[in-house]
């Protein structure tokens, strides 16, 4: 099993370009999130979801946008990339309420 | 909302025991405790869940205290692959039992040396 796959594992973006993370997962998870590391910070959850076609605003969204088209893909975008966007993603996926998530191994992504 | 750990870092020699705390300002649904190492991925270790019900691995085992709003982590016997940054991360009432994300706080840096 892959378990979660990120891709790319590393963007550089000029300012105002745009781009999209991929995250797969082949475990048949209902729920999957995106968070965002920083230094100092922990991680910071962007958007979530609960389930196929459904998504939700976490704590840090603005700048972001998301989709879950197909149960096993959840797709983060940056419309007009920002320095201030630069970060660690991490994709995390979870089987059901009680049980614990699966991070794949992170987008490193510089805005410059 | 950010849970609170306490050490934010320590250093211990293997073989020693470490106790990594965690604690919250609002009631608690559940409590997950994650380990990361550097340029990798956090790595799920176990869950408490209100009502103390406990998952989890051996050699590293963890508390809830419901009243308290507090978790704690335990890690007896140290290795050195026990290296790394702990985080935890909270799950509260009416937030579909953590469905709609966890809420992690910044983390405790263990360094283990031989």
């Amino acid at each position: 099993n892959a378990g979660v796959t990120q891709t790319p594992k590393f963007r550089v973006l000029k300012t105002g370009q745009s781009m999209t993370l991929l995250c797969a997962q082949d475990m048949n998870h209902e729920y999957m999130y995106w968070y965002r590391q920083d230094p100092g910070m922990g991680l910071r959850l962007i958007h979530y979801s609960v389930g196929e076609g459904t998504t939700a605003k976490g704590e840090v969204p603005d700048g972001y946008n998301v989709s879950r088209l197909k149960k096993q893909n959840f797709l983060l975008g940056l419309e007009s990339a920002a320095p201030s966007q630069t970060s660690v993603y991490f994709c995390a996926s979870g089987r059901a309420v009680g049980d614990g998530y699966t991070f794949g191994s992170g987008t490193r992504l510089t805005v410059v | 909302q950010q849970p609170v750990q306490s050490p934010q870092a320590v250093i211990l020699r293997e073989g020693e025991d470490a106790v990594i705390n965690c604690s919250s300002s609002k009631a608690l649904y559940s409590v997950h405790w994650y380990r990361q190492k550097h340029g990798e991925a956090p790595i799920f270790l176990m869950i408490l869940l209100k009502g103390g019900e406990q998952k989890g691995h051996d050699k590293i085992s963890a508390s809830f205290n419901e009243k308290k709003q507090q978790s704690s982590l335990y890690l007896t016997a140290s290795q050195l692959s026990y290296s790394g940054t702990y985080f935890c991360g909270t799950a509260f009432p009416g937030s579909g039992g953590g469905a709609d994300g966890l809420t992690f706080g910044k983390g405790t840096h263990l360094i283990i040396q031989p």
